[in-house]
């Protein structure tokens, strides 16, 4: 079936520093998303994209978030700076629509941050 | 506000025997949510294993069933007979129906079986 592809699968970085996690969605899809997982907790949704903006974001989303996806490309996950707290595995999804079979979300494998 | 809870695991069901895993809603904000089952096997991204929309309507796929239950506002999923590669971790989640850009989801279940 269709694939989302995350880069890297596990990125370590010292607290303060920015990273950037990648996300190659579904070559059609039109929706994007990132999910949040802390270790032993469930996964909570942080921000849906569509078409070059962020439709609805969680409380989770802090300021130091952003998301993009310059020229159709890769859809990314920016955290400037980073805090201990962000520390979890984030997950990449993508939809063709938001209503229907459309709706259904396809997820990435997703990808480990450790902020040391 | 909206929530999903479901077994805690991690469960160990032997290959050809009966499993169910509990999956309660809370929808405080969402009429007729819709309900889903995803599944993550070793290795992979998460996939949807079946989902339903309309409240005492069942859903099926891969042998697995669940049956949307407005009463109990339930959701548990169910297989007769399991095999060794139904080995997973589980998800029970809700969506708002044709907005469903937002997934609330449970803690997962990882489901081991024996062979």
């Amino acid at each position: 079936g269709p694939k989302v592809l995350q880069i890297p699968s596990h990125q370590i970085i010292d607290m303060g520093q920015m990273v950037t996690l990648n996300c190659d969605p579904v070559s059609n899809h039109l929706y994007f998303y990132w999910y949040k997982q802390i270790l032993g907790q469930q996964m909570e949704f942080l921000v849906n994209f569509y078409n070059g903006k962020v439709m609805e974001k969680s409380k989770l989303f802090k300021d130091q978030f952003s998301v993009e996806r310059p020229d159709g490309s890769y859809f990314t996950l920016k955290i400037q700076p980073t805090a201990l707290e962000d520390s979890a595995v984030y997950f990449c999804a993508s939809s063709f629509g938001l209503g229907g079979r459309r709706a259904e979300q396809f997820f990435g494998p997703g990808t480990r941050l450790t902020v040391l | 506000g909206d929530s999903v809870t479901q077994t805690e695991g991690p469960v160990t069901v032997s290959e050809s025997e009966s499993l169910i895993i509990n999956c309660t809603y809370s929808a405080t904000s969402i009429a007729y949510p819709n309900l889903f089952w995803y599944v993550r096997y070793p290795g992979e991204g998460l996939q949807l294993l079946l989902k339903v929309i309309t409240a005492g309507q069942k859903g099926s796929s891969r042998g697995f069933e669940a049956t949307y239950n407005k009463e109990t506002t339930s959701f548990h999923l169910q297989k007769a007979s399991v095999q060794e590669s139904d080995s997973a971790v589980y998800y029970c989640a809700l969506g708002v129906p044709y907005n469903q850009g937002k997934l609330i989801f449970g803690q997962g279940t990882k489901l081991s079986i024996k062979p």
